[in-house]
């Protein structure tokens, strides 16, 4: 079956950095990207969709300035969490869609802890 | 607004029992509805999805749901659980034509006992 591969499975980070995540489709061309993102004991919820070439559009809430996503070519798409707080804290996983494709194939997650 | 709500956060079973994974949903028109898996250290994973058609839905490693719309509800089951069912499992609506956004369930975590 399809691959998605994500990296970095861990992060830790001081406050103020910037974390880049990237979100790779193996064997598919992922036309659209999706971004989540778990508290511990809580649902994953959409932080944003982006399709290959376009602007990431983003769910309400989220800070698009804060999470910037890029989704330059068919198999990359990254998230990358600007100046980091310890509330940025939490499990971010990406999932990816081949066209109109009903499948969604999901990365392995990242967990990323600001110090 | 669409809501997912999988009441049990934890559930431990012994090998070889039956297993009921509860979902109920909240949404104004006909729910796309999905189990996903998750085993540490990897990607969710597709069990089985409902659309439409028949209500009872069968998937991937011997689990089926059923789609009661009456009840809004979307409950997973399997017959005889393997030690290798241990896994977080998501109940997900999806709406605007299925895959397009997807809202989760805060998920249930599945022990098995040999």
């Amino acid at each position: 079956g399809a691959v998605v591969s994500q990296h970095p499975s861990w992060v830790i980070c001081k406050s103020g950095t910037s974390v880049k995540i990237e979100c790779r489709s193996l064997d598919f061309q992922a036309t659209t990207m999706f971004w989540y993102r778990q508290f511990p004991k809580q649902s994953l919820m959409l932080m944003a969709t982006s399709n290959e070439g376009s602007k990431a559009t983003y769910e309400q809430g989220v800070e698009k300035d804060k999470f910037l996503i890029n989704h330059a070519s068919l198999t990359l798409s990254t998230l990358t969490v600007t100046s980091a707080h310890p509330e940025d804290s939490s499990f971010y996983i990406c999932s990816a869609r081949e066209g109109s494709n009903e499948k969604l194939f999901f990365g392995s997650g990242t967990q990323l802890s600001v110090l | 607004a669409q809501s997912v709500t999988q009441p049990d956060i934890h559930i431990t079973v012994s090998e070889g029992a039956s297993l009921e994974l509860r979902c109920n949903y909240s949404y104004g028109a006909t729910p796309y509805l999905f189990w996903y898996v998750q085993s540490p250290g990897q990607g969710l994973q597709l069990l089985l999805k409902y659309f439409s058609g028949d209500t009872l839905v069968q998937g991937i490693k011997g689990f089926e749901a059923e789609f009661k719309r009456s009840q809004s509800s979307f409950n997973l089951r399997k017959p005889s659980v393997h030690w290798s069912d241990a896994a977080e499992y998501f109940c997900a609506v999806g709406s605007f034509g299925g895959y397009n956004k997807l809202i989760f369930g805060a998920g249930t975590r599945l022990a098995v006992h040999p």
